[in-house]
């Protein structure tokens, strides 16, 4: 079992829908979560932080279930902009300060006209 | 601005042949990584380093080799290229301290595409 699971799409959604994705990981001790996006061919860059209290950056939404295991990513009112990849990502390490992460394979999403 | 650079950015060798790929940050982090990154695997971590003369393996290290001589520097080495090793090539760096979104996220530099004959 991949220790961080994401479903990879595509996800093809109109503009202006609202789009959710998740992603489990397999580490109870895992401490982070964030999301990154990935535009084809280019670096991922960190889109947002996940917070156990869940958190809104604009239109995306965050949120983390410790007891299933699972993050998820909400994004409201997509944009053309918005397609790329968004990568799942959890730091499984066990000191502090001294941390790997572990990216998910990612799920495309295409927002069309 | 501090940023992180990558050279080459694109790169054909020939099996057998020594590689060596640059990863250069101007962020005076203490931590860097380096991924590949294939069709159906996502990113992969190969090396890392938390410091000048740190290095440990990551879970695809086999046939990979790095050194930490400065702060700036983590060059990923192939010692004998194989076609198995064709990829994107990723570095990244992040700061040290304590845990922490800020500290933990990482920074990516442009890659490197590699092909190996």
């Amino acid at each position: 079992r991949k220790e961080v699971e994401q479903d990879p799409g595509p996800f093809n959604v109109p503009e202006g829908a609202t789009v959710a994705f998740n992603c489990t990981y397999s580490n109870s001790a895992s401490q982070s979560f964030f999301w990154y996006r990935q535009d084809c061919r280019k670096e991922p860059k960190l889109l947002m932080s996940v917070y156990s209290s869940g958190n809104e950056d604009g239109r995306f939404t965050a949120q983390l279930n410790r007891a299933s295991q699972y993050i998820s990513l909400l994004i409201r009112d997509s944009k053309l902009s918005d397609s790329a990849t968004y990568l799942c990502v959890v730091n499984i390490g066990r000191r502090a300060g001294r941390r790997a992460l572990t990216f998910g394979s990612g799920t495309r999403l295409q927002v069309q006209p | 601005d501090a940023e992180i650079t990558q050279s080459p950015r694109h790169k054909i060798t020939e099996t057998g042949r020594q590689v060596t790929l640059a990863c250069h940050q101007t962020w005076n982090h203490n931590n860097m990584f380096w991924y590949r990154q294939d069709l159906g695997h996502g990113l992969r971590l190969i090396h890392y380093s938390y410091g000048v003369h740190d290095t440990n393996k990551g879970e695809v290290s086999d046939g990979y080799s790095v050194s930490r001589s400065n702060t700036e520097d983590l060059p990923l080495t192939l010692e004998s290229a194989a076609s198995s090793q064709t990829s994107v090539y990723f570095c990244a760096s992040s700061e040290s301290g304590l845990a922490g979104a800020k500290e933990e996220t990482q920074y990516f530099g442009p890659g490197t595409r590699l092909l190996v004959l």
